[in-house]
């Protein structure tokens, strides 16, 4: 149980155009997901928070409107990296936590490697 | 934000040593975890640490809540060859305010076992 998957697993896109990645989990149900960004050879770093229902709660230095949350369902967030440049390619990580759960535990997902040309 | 200090960066072994790492912070959390992260996946969760003082084991692997609430260490007996990848330390905030359950990492270990 709790499998949290995400896709695409890695994409190649140019620069200036938009990339949506998604978060599900696949057999719980999650009011809180968090979004993360890791570069080569350094840590998970906190992007956004985001809450089923309601606006996503970001970081301070990452910019809202650049990176785009959508937290429609309770198995469902998404990321939007919009306008994207080649300083965004990077490794990013969702994780979940399930929602009827007693512990704070997140469930990570595999991670997609965005690449911007 | 807050930051954790893990050490050491990286560590070269052979096969069957034990091997230590640990993580200190300036803040204090109520959990601590250590990860383990294989290149392009994303991290597992190993040991999880919810009590002050807290000694865990979960096969081969040793956790430790640090008194203070700010450190953890985590051992590693008698490494094998898949015991490579990275390890990362993480704390975790309390219930309550904007930090409820957010996940601050450590810089990571990364571990190279030798046959």
């Amino acid at each position: 149980g709790a499998v949290v998957s995400q896709h695409p697993s890695w994409v190649i896109c140019k620069s200036g155009t938009s990339v949506k990645i998604e978060c599900r989990s696949l057999d719980f149900q999650a009011t809180t997901m968090f979004w993360y960004r890791q570069f080569p050879k350094q840590s998970l770093m906190l992007m956004a928070t985001s809450n089923e229902g309601s606006k996503a709660t970001y970081e301070q230095g990452v910019e809202k409107d650049k990176f785009l949350i959508n937290h429609a369902s309770l198995t469902l967030s998404t990321l939007t990296v919009t306008s994207a440049h080649p300083e965004d390619s990077s490794f990013y990580i969702c994780s979940a936590r399930e929602t009827s759960g007693s512990s704070n535990e997140q469930f990570f997902g595999p991670g997609t490697r965005l690449t911007v040309l | 934000g807050q930051q954790l200090n893990q050490s050491p960066q990286s560590m070269f072994i052979q096969e069957g040593e034990d091997v230590s790492m640990n993580c200190t912070s300036s803040s204090i959390f109520n959990t601590w975890l250590w990860y383990k992260q294989d290149p392009g996946e994303g991290p597992v969760l190993l040991i999880a640490l919810y009590k002050a003082g807290e000694l865990t084991s979960n096969g081969r692997l040793t956790a430790q809540f640090g008194i203070t609430r700010k450190d953890s260490f985590l051992n590693i007996s008698a490494s094998i060859p898949s015991d490579v990848g990275i390890y990362f330390c993480a704390g975790q905030s309390g219930a309550g305010g904007t930090s409820y359950g957010k996940l601050t990492f450590g810089q990571g270990t990364i571990l190279t076992v030798h046959p």
